[in-house]
């Protein structure tokens, strides 16, 4: 499969805990991009990287959250303190080049207990 | 920032007939239109999209409108099938120099019924 990769695929945490995502961008593909998901409604911007440069954070990114992309291939997105409101679809998609479309990952559910 | 409202919530179809989603965009410097299909548990699948310097396109039964004066642009499915039933969602962006960050609308239940 040479699609975007995504793991884990679900993560079940407790309040508090720090949890790690990692996405696999399709391989010729410099631009990645994280999104946040939530039941009933359209993906929300979080971040982009543009090889290993971020380039912009949403302002929805509190300071608990943090991503990589430490060689421009794959990246990764953390969450320190997690807190039930982070329970959501956490989607990464990646592009080739300015005009390119945008292909999204299977995603990581997370559940914070 | 960019807001993006998508119309209708959910639109119920009988096989073969055509539908329309319809979605209006705010800033005026947004330049690309994609359209994502969700199936439940799936991941977006991009399914069409459209660049501010055209004002149509169209691959097989699917085919996209693009109005900028009005800022609106809208999603035609022909022929539709059952296995067209999924959350379709209409997204906007303006071009930066690093990439092309997607705002997306609300989404839109499509059903197509036998």
């Amino acid at each position: 499969d040479t699609g975007v990769s995504q793991d884990p695929r679900h993560k079940i945490t407790k309040r508090g805990q720090n949890v790690t995502f990692r996405c696999d961008p399709i391989s010729e593909h410099n631009r990645l991009y994280w999104y946040r998901q939530t039941l009933g409604q359209g993906p929300e911007f979080l971040t982009y990287f543009q090889n290993e440069a971020q380039l912009e954070k949403s302002r929805l990114l509190s300071d608990r959250f943090s991503a990589e992309r430490p060689k421009g291939s794959f990246s990764t997105l953390e969450i320190q303190r997690t807190e039930q409101g982070d329970s959501a679809m956490y989607l990464c998609a990646s592009s080739s080049g300015l005009a390119g479309g945008q292909y999204f990952g299977p995603g990581t559910r997370l559940t914070v207990t | 920032g960019e807001n993006v409202e998508q119309h209708p919530s959910t639109l119920s179809v009988q096989e073969g007939d055509s539908a329309v989603i319809k979605c209006t965009y705010s800033d005026s410097a947004s330049n690309y239109f994609p359209w994502y299909k969700q199936e439940l548990g799936k991941r977006p699948q991009l399914i069409i999209d459209i660049r501010s310097n055209v004002g149509e396109k169209k691959d097989q039964r699917i085919a996209v409108t693009l109005n900028k004066t009005a800022k609106h642009f809208s999603l035609h499915i022909t022929e539709t099938q059952p296995e067209d039933s999924a959350v379709y969602f209409c997204a906007a962006s303006a071009f930066t120099g690093g990439g092309n960050k997607l705002t997306f609308g609300t989404g839109t239940q499509l059903k197509v019924e036998l």
